[in-house]
C-alpha cells in the first residue's frame, strides 16, 4: 500500500499547455504539501493544505493552482506551462501541521516542458 | 534571509568508516531539524528529527547532533554500508509544518 501516491510519474508536455498532477495519501494525515526539485536538486515548499484550507502559499507564479477537495487528496493544476516549470513535483503529507511533524513523500512528478 | 547549507556536495567514504554529514544554517534558530534521506527518482524518506533542547539523538546506526551555539547539525553514519550511499538532506521546520531544506549532501560508501 503506497502511502502518499502521485500521478503521473513522467510528463513531458509542449509550452502553453494545461497539465494537472493528482496526489493521493492514505494515512489519514490532516496536511498535504506540495514541493519542487528543481534540476540542481534543490528542493522547495510551494504549497500546503491543512483540512483542505490552505496555509502556506510560498512565491509562486499564480498558473500554479493547487486545489483540495478532500484532505486526503491534493492536484496541482498548472496553466500556460513554461520551459523553467521542468523539475520534480513531490506531494507530501504530515498527520498535522505542528512544526516538527515527520513528512513522507510520494515518489515525485518529473514534469518536461518541451 | 533564511538560508540552511550542507557542505560538501559528494561525500566518499569507504565501507565500515563513519560518514560524517554537516548541516549549517544562519539567519534562523530552528526549533526541530530534520534528516531525510532521497534515493535516485524517489522522495525524501524521514529519518531523524531533534529539537532544539537535544544534543543528541540516535537511532540504530545513525546520529545527529544538534548545536544551537554553532548552529550546525551534524549527522553520523556509524560502520557505513554500499546501501547507504543516497543523498541527505538536512530540513528546519517553520510555521505550518514548513520544512526548509539544505542544498544535500550526496554519500557514496565504497567496498
Amino acid at each position: 500500500d503506497t502511502a502518499v501516491s502521485q500521478t503521473p510519474k513522467y510528463l513531458v508536455t509542449q509550452m502553453g499547455n494545461d497539465k494537472s498532477i493528482k496526489c493521493e495519501q492514505n494515512l489519514g494525515h490532516d496536511t498535504m504539501y506540495w514541493y519542487k526539485q528543481d534540476s540542481k536538486k534543490f528542493l522547495k515548499i510551494m504549497f500546503s493544505y491543512n483540512n483542505k484550507e490552505l496555509i502556506i502559499n510560498e512565491t509562486v507564479p499564480n498558473r500554479f493552482s493547487p486545489k483540495s477537495p478532500d484532505k486526503a487528496h491534493l492536484n496541482l493544476h498548472i496553466n500556460s506551462l513554461e520551459l523553467g516549470d521542468s523539475a520534480v513535483y513531490f506531494c507530501a503529507s504530515s498527520q498535522d501541521r505542528v512544526a516538527g511533524t515527520e513528512a513522507f513523500f510520494g515518489q515525485g512528478t518529473r514534469l518536461t516542458v518541451v | 534571509s533564511q538560508k540552511i547549507e550542507q557542505n560538501s556536495e559528494a561525500l566518499n567514504i569507504q565501507e565500515g568508516k563513519t560518514a560524517t554529514l554537516t548541516c549549517n544554517y544562519t539567519n534562523y534558530s530552528p526549533a526541530y531539524l530534520q534528516w531525510y534521506r532521497q534515493d535516485p527518482g524517489r522522495g525524501p524518506v524521514f529519518l531523524l528529527l531533534i529539537r532544539e533542547n537535544e544534543k543528541e539523538k540516535r537511532k540504530e546506526r545513525l546520529k545527529v547532533t544538534f548545536d544551537t551555539t554553532l548552529k550546525q547539525s551534524l549527522f553520523h553514519i556509524t560502520a557505513s554500508q554500499p546501501a547507504d550511499s543516497a543523498t541527505y538532506l538536512c530540513a528546519f521546520t517553520g510555521g505550518g509544518n514548513k520544512l526548509t531544506f539544505g542544498t544535500g549532501t550526496q554519500l557514496k560508501v565504497e567496498l
